[in-house]
């Protein structure tokens, strides 16, 4: 059972350029949700999907889109990096409020 | 507004010593509050929830709603406790919101 499992871990982009935050759960929860963590700021949601077929907006939604692709996996596209994305992103599934979180990934926007 | 607050980024103290990390939120509904952990390295987990009154690792919580506070304690602190707390409240929808977060770091 690996949970919450998040590619890539790494990732430097320069300004402009565009790329997808995978995540997958095999947790079989219904909710999965998208997270930055900035210092100082904690973690603020990007975007969630309640159940497959669904997604709504977070806190900072601006700049990303998401694509609930089946039950497991859940992505976070960039179109347009810019340096105010440089952050950790940390998917989540959980049960109401319970969340299970990924590992992480790192991004740098040059 | 749906708001969770806390107050200390940085708690330092002394092995053996208590502990007490803060929060306060702001919320209309009936709360329920959580806190979670991050180890150096680790991701993100669940070390408590209010609604279990459960201690765990030695770390308890109590919900208070007339000053809306959930601080989070133990009595005596160990090295290991040392890493990122947030304090979390789930406020509906699906969507829980979390603190900005307290490290905490034991001394030897």
């Amino acid at each position: 059972n690996a949970g919450v499992t998040q590619t890539p871990k790494f990732q430097v982009l320069k300004t402009g350029q565009s790329m997808t935050l995978q995540c997958a759960q095999d947790m079989n929860h219904n909710s999965m949700y998208w997270y930055r963590q900035d210092p100082g700021m904690g973690l603020r949601l990007i975007y969630y999907s309640a159940s497959e077929g669904t997604t709504d907006k977070g806190e900072v939604p601006n700049g990303y889109n998401v694509s609930r692709l089946n039950k497991r996996e859940f992505s976070l596209r960039l179109e347009s990096a810019a340096p105010s994305q440089t952050s950790v992103y940390f998917c989540a599934t959980g049960l109401t409020y319970e969340q299970y979180f990924g590992p992480g990934t790192r991004l740098t926007v040059t | 507004a749906q708001r969770v607050t806390q107050p200390e980024k940085l708690l330092s103290v002394f092995k053996g010593a208590p502990v007490e990390l803060k929060c306060n939120y702001s919320y209309s509904g009936s709360p329920e509050l959580f806190w979670y952990v991050q180890y150096s390295r680790q991701r993100l987990q669940l070390l408590l929830r209010h609604i279990s009154r459960e201690s765990i690792k030695g770390f308890t919580a109590d919900l208070n709603k007339g000053e809306t506070s959930f601080h989070l304690k133990k009595p005596f602190a160990q090295e290991e406790d040392s890493a990122m707390y947030y304090c979390a409240l789930g406020a509906g929808g699906f969507k829980t919101i979390f603190g900005a977060g307290t490290r905490l770091f034991v001394k030897a």
